[in-house]
C-alpha cells in the first residue's frame, strides 16, 4: 500500500510569491489533515478535510492560506502571497474512517521564503 | 487549551533502556499518541493509549495515567536506528503535539 505522498519535497520562493503544495493521501482515506512545523516549534494543526469538505480549519493562520480537496482525493495548500514567517515544514496526514485511529503522515514539504 | 511537555533531548547507549516522559494538560482527552520521526522523514505511528496502563509492542511500550496527565514511552534493547525524535501528542482529529524529544543512541 502506497503511503501519503507530498510534492514538492522542497520549495524556495521569494516573499510575495505564490506556492502550491500538494498532498496525495492513502487511497480510500476520507480524512486528510494539514500540519505545519516552524523551526524550533512543535507540529501544529492547520486543517482537516472529510472527503471534500473542510471539517475544521481552526489552525489556518490567516486568509493567505487556501486549502482545497476537490473530488475528495488529493489536496492542495496554496500560500498567496508568501511571507517570511510561512517558512517551515508542511505535513499532510490521512486516516481511514474507523479504527485504527492513527494518522499516517507524509514526508513533508520544506518551504523556505526568502 | 492544551499543553504538552517532554524533554528536549536524551542520550542513551546501544542495548540500554530509555524512558521518555510526557505530561499533558488538555481541555478534553481523546487519547495519547507517540510518533517517531527520523530527520527529514515522515512521523510514523508508534502507539495510542486511551485507557490507563501499559501497552507493549515489541521493544516499545507506552504507559498512560489519565489522572496524572502523564505518559511515557519505554524503549528497550536500544539500537542505533532508534536515534530519532519522539513526539508525544493528544487528540483525535486535531492532533496536538509536544516539541518532541530528540534521542541519540551511541555505540
Amino acid at each position: 500500500e502506497a503511503g501519503v505522498t507530498q510534492f514538492p519535497s522542497h520549495s524556495v520562493i521569494e516573499k510575495g510569491q505564490t506556492v502550491t503544495l500538494r498532498c496525495d493521501p492513502i487511497s480510500g482515506h476520507d480524512n486528510l489533515y494539514w500540519y505545519r512545523r516552524v523551526m524550533g516549534k512543535e507540529i501544529k494543526f492547520l486543517l482537516h478535510f472529510v472527503k471534500e469538505s473542510k471539517q475544521d480549519e481552526s489552525g489556518m493562520p490567516n486568509n493567505r492560506f487556501l486549502a482545497e480537496r476537490t473530488g475528495g482525493t488529493y489536496s492542495t495548500l496554496k500560500v498567496q502571497p508568501a511571507e517570511l514567517e510561512d517558512s517551515g515544514v508542511y505535513f499532510c496526514a490521512s486516516r481511514g474512517g474507523g479504527p485504527p485511529y492513527e494518522q499516517y503522515f507524509g514526508p513533508g514539504t520544506r518551504l523556505t521564503v526568502t | 487549551g492544551q499543553n504538552i511537555d517532554q524533554p528536549t533531548e536524551m542520550t542513551a547507549t546501544e542495548g540500554a533502556i530509555v524512558q521518555i516522559n510526557c505530561t499533558y494538560q488538555t481541555s478534553g482527552f481523546n487519547g495519547l499518541f507517540w510518533y517517531q520521526q527520523h530527520a527529514g522523514e515522515a512521523p510514523t505511528f508508534l502507539s495510542y493509549n486511551v485507557l490507563d496502563g501499559l501497552e507493549e509492542k515489541g521493544r516499545f511500550s507506552s504507559f498512560l495515567s489519565r489522572s496524572k496527565g502523564y505518559s511515557y514511552l519505554l524503549l528497550k534493547e536500544l539500537q542505533m536506528k532508534d536515534s530519532a525524535s519522539y513526539l508525544c501528542g493528544t487528540g483525535f482529529q486535531k492532533l496536538v503535539f509536544g516539541t518532541g524529544t530528540r534521542l541519540l543512541v551511541s555505540p
